[in-house]
């Protein structure tokens, strides 16, 4: 069965520094793929990013990038240029084997301070 | 504005009520979800539906009732809850498939007295 882990439940930055959220998982599906969400005080879940297991470069949306090592079933998230406004909580989530759902990591809250 | 708008966004109800949450999404998918997030814990799947057929119960307790009238809507009926209940509820819809991100509403805060 797949698992997510989110190994720090707590992670602080300086705002306009870098910061990267780990996540590891283990899977036996030959093809998978990661998803990262943002989650403010608001509740909703964000979607910010997505890495296929077969897609050649690292996915980057705009301060987001994914640091994918395959080898290590490591997606580590890497926020560049940190800002007050991406204090939140983040999960790491990918979809189990033949299904559309997905399975969460346990988060990662992160605080931006000035 | 999100694509997806739950309602209410909180509720207190006592173990004996009856309520339902709701969900809905303005973003032409066809598969629509339910989480509970309950505090300190992962997320955890409840209800698939796609195209308005149930595809998935997680092992939910009866008292949780999902209803999918087509593709737009869900809701979750609640009848005799209990405090262990209480959580974030959270509705989600997709295009459908592994790669496709899903897209959630701001959940309902449920306090279950």
């Amino acid at each position: 069965a797949q698992k997510i882990t989110q190994t720090q439940p707590g992670m602080f930055v300086q705002e306009k520094e870098a910061v990267t959220l780990d996540c590891t998982y283990d899977t036996s599906d030959p093809s998978y793929g990661l998803f990262w969400y943002k989650q403010p005080s608001s509740g909703e879940m964000i979607f910010l990013i997505y890495q296929g297991s077969y897609d050649q470069q690292n996915a980057t949306e705009g301060r987001y990038s994914l640091n994918f090592q395959k080898a290590r079933k490591s997606a580590n998230l890497v926020i560049s240029a940190s800002q007050l406004g991406d204090s939140a909580m983040y999960f790491c989530a990918m979809p189990p084997y033949n299904t559309d759902k997905l399975i969460f990591g346990t988060g990662t809250r992160l605080q931006v301070f000035p | 504005e999100t694509g997806v708008t739950q309602t209410p966004r909180h509720l207190v109800m006592g173990m004996t009520n009856k309520k339902s949450l709701k969900c809905e999404q303005h973003l032409g998918h066809n598969a629509m979800y339910w989480y509970k997030q309950s505090a300190k814990k992962p997320l955890e799947l409840m209800f698939v539906y796609n195209f308005k057929e149930q595809t998935e119960n997680n092992s939910v307790p009866s008292r949780f009732s999902p209803e999918c009238p087509n593709s737009s809507h869900l809701f979750l009926h609640l009848h005799t809850l209990q405090p262990e209940d209480s959580a974030l509820y959270l509705c989600a819809s997709s295009r459908g498939g592994r790669d496709t991100e899903a897209f959630f509403g701001q959940g309902t805060r449920l306090t279950v007295v």
